[in-house]
This record gives C-alpha cells, sequence and structure tokens, in this order.
C-alpha cells in the first residue's frame, strides 16, 4: 500500500534554532517527493521537487535531502524564524500521475 | 499570492445540493489540479487536467466532476452533497505536468449543513 508517514506531528523551537524534519514513504514506482509549507488557510507552497536522482535541494532555509534507498527525505530548516511557523508537507508521486499526501509536521517557532 | 485565482472564497449549502467551483490558473499554465483538505483526511488529490484533457484521477468521488474548458480555466461540480463533504478545496496549476512546480490557489471553503 502506498503511504508517507512524517514525525515529527508537531514541534516547538525557538527563533534562530535549526530543525529536521521526516519523510518515510513506502511509494512504488516512485516517480519524485515534493515538500510544502502551507500556512494555516491557506493554500501549500513548494519547497522543493527531487526525483530519483537527486540526493539534495535547497531554497534558501530550507534544505531537503532524499534518500531513495531507506526511502527516507528529510527537510532542513537553518537559523528559523517566526514566519517558518506552519505546516509541512511531504508528497510523493507514484507513478506518473498519483501523489500521496503525508499527514505534516505542524512547525510552531517561539520568539 | 501565486496567480491561481478560486471563487467563491466561501461556500455554505446544504446536503443534497450541487455546487460548482470555479479555477483560473496562473497565466501560461497548462495543468490544473484539484485538492480536496478536510480535517480528518489531510489534503488529498482529486483530479488533474493537462490542456482540456483529464490526465489521472484520484480519490475523486462519483457525485464529483470536473472539466477545464478550452480557456484553460476549470471547474469542480460536486453533486448531492453530504456533511462530509465539507472541506478546502484547492485548485492548482503547472505549466506542464510530471515534476512541474504546482502553485495553489487561496482555496474555496465549502461548508455542508
Amino acid at each position: 500500500k502506498n503511504q508517507v508517514e512524517q514525525s515529527p506531528q508537531s514541534l516547538i523551537i525557538l527563533e534562530g534554532k535549526n530543525c529536521t524534519l521526516q519523510c518515510n514513504y513506502t511509494v512504488s514506482p516512485f516517480s519524485n517527493l515534493r515538500w510544502y509549507k502551507q500556512d494555516t488557510g491557506r493554500g501549500p507552497v513548494s519547497l522543493t521537487i527531487m526525483t530519483f536522482s537527486e540526493n539534495t535541494k535547497s531554497n534558501g532555509r530550507y534544505t531537503a535531502t532524499l534518500d531513495a534507498d531507506t526511502k527516507q527525505s528529510s527537510l532542513h530548516i537553518t537559523a528559523s524564524q517566526l514566519s517558518d511557523s506552519a505546516s509541512y508537507i511531504c508528497v510523493v508521486s507514484a507513478g506518473t500521475y498519483k501523489y500521496i499526501f503525508g499527514t505534516g509536521t505542524r512547525l510552531k517557532v517561539l520568539a | 499570492d501565486s496567480g491561481v485565482t478560486q471563487t467563491p472564497k466561501h461556500l455554505i449549502t446544504a446536503t443534497g445540493q450541487r455546487v460548482t467551483l470555479r479555477c483560473s490558473p496562473r497565466s501560461g499554465d497548462l495543468s490544473v489540479y484539484w485538492y480536496q483538505q478536510s480535517l480528518d483526511q489531510g489534503l488529498q488529490f482529486l483530479i488533474q487536467y493537462y490542456n482540456g484533457e483529464e490526465r489521472a484521477k484520484g480519490n475523486i468521488l462519483e457525485r464529483f466532476s470536473a472539466q477545464q474548458f478550452p480557456d484553460l480555466h476549470s471547474e469542480l461540480n460536486l453533486s448531492s452533497l453530504e456533511l462530509g463533504d465539507s472541506a478546502l478545496y484547492f485548485c492548482a496549476s503547472s505549466p506542464g505536468e510530471l515534476t512541474d512546480t504546482q502553485y495553489f490557489g487561496p482555496g474555496t471553503r465549502l461548508t455542508v449543513l
């Protein structure tokens, strides 16, 4: 069964600190993996998209990694800001046109 | 602002009714995607169109249908509405398909009473 699991469910960190969010998947055939940031009540915003051959992708203070062998991905946020408070969603594409969503990690950054 | 527009922003209706949600993609984008986000199920992919043709179906109920018009805007039709259809419905667009970045609209919040 195609599944995407994210951990932790929620996370609280202090402003300026780094954090890492995890995404494990059992999706076949793997096509690509996306990370989104979603503010409450708003549409998701794309952070990174990685295909099978890509190990790392950065977008400003956000760095995503992908290990296709262990079927794991992580999203590392550097020097967190209050505006990073949001839900972060991992999405894995199975085959060409199937999108499997994780349940997200809710991040809260405190001043 | 992603450049994707959705109307209406909010919709309140009764069980058994039918509604139409509208989406205008970013200028030049050929793909349109529809997603549903409910509190208990999270985000789910419903359907994708590319240049007027249906490309993929996800967890879309038979009571739901969609189409993409020649001007590339799209409509999602929800009929025989049930309480469980209450959710945020997002539209996204991308220039092409596959590994293209998808740009999400602000969503339509549907409440079924």
